[in-house]
């Protein structure tokens, strides 16, 4: 499976725009890109999923390059509850969902 | 519609004990997996079942078993328990390749401590 590779934390404001980028060079053809929300004493929630150039739905956009070597997590306007980790993974409907592999993702911490 | 269930929350073993995490989903998912979060890391595969009656070993399975007799039920049983096994265990199911839905669903993790 590809390894991927995102900053270990981010800092940002309640209302900004957050970015997130994972680097994800050796990608295979038929991988997907995931990402992935966890809370402290919760289970890792689905946020977005894309294949390439513009993913967009009620929580956030997913950019992917043309190359497919990289991807950008963007949150819109942050708030407080935005607080999380956030993983990024590829593979899935090529290698099965049944053995997803996380990274140690990013930690994300808004301040009012 | 429950999701992922998992139990007990909570689990306190003495070493030598042995035990059993339970998960049960209501998806109908083909897939289920285990998981162990260590503190301050990501998740590691344990085992996976792509169906009931199969199985499969993940990263870190030793010291594991699973089974899978039915599509809902995916037991985790620890044969000896250790104090590296002190982890927060999470399920996870997912449907099949080739199925419209993407993503895999995750239990509210089981947080096992051995002394």
């Amino acid at each position: 499976l590809a390894k991927t590779t995102q900053p270990i934390s981010m800092d940002s404001y309640e209302g900004q725009e957050v970015n997130i980028t994972c680097s994800h060079n050796n990608i295979a053809t038929n991988d997907y890109i995931t990402w992935y929300q966890q809370f402290p004493s919760q289970g890792p929630r689905f946020i977005i999923q894309g294949y390439k150039t513009k993913v967009t739905n009620e929580v956030a956009s997913l950019f992917i390059p043309a190359d497919r070597k990289s991807s950008t997590l963007s949150l819109p306007r942050v708030s407080l509850s935005d607080t999380a980790v956030y993983y990024c993974l590829v593979g899935g409907r090529n290698t099965g969902f049944q053995k997803l592999v996380f990274g140690t993702g990013t930690r994300l911490l808004v301040s009012p | 519609n429950a999701g992922v269930t998992q139990t007990p929350k909570f689990q306190v073993l003495k070493t030598g004990q042995s035990m059993t995490l339970q998960c049960a989903q209501d998806m109908n998912h083909e897939y289920m997996s285990w998981y162990r979060q260590d503190p301050g890391m990501g998740l590691r595969l344990i085992h996976y079942s792509v169906g009931a009656g199969i199985t499969d070993q993940g990263e870190v399975p030793n010291g594991y078993n699973v089974s899978r007799s039915t599509t809902e039920d995916f037991p985790l049983r620890l044969l000896s328990a250790a104090p590296s096994q002190t982890s927060v265990y999470f399920c996870a199911s997912s449907p099949a390749q080739g199925s419209r839905d993407t993503e895999a669903f995750f239990g509210q993790g089981t947080r096992l401590t051995v002394v």
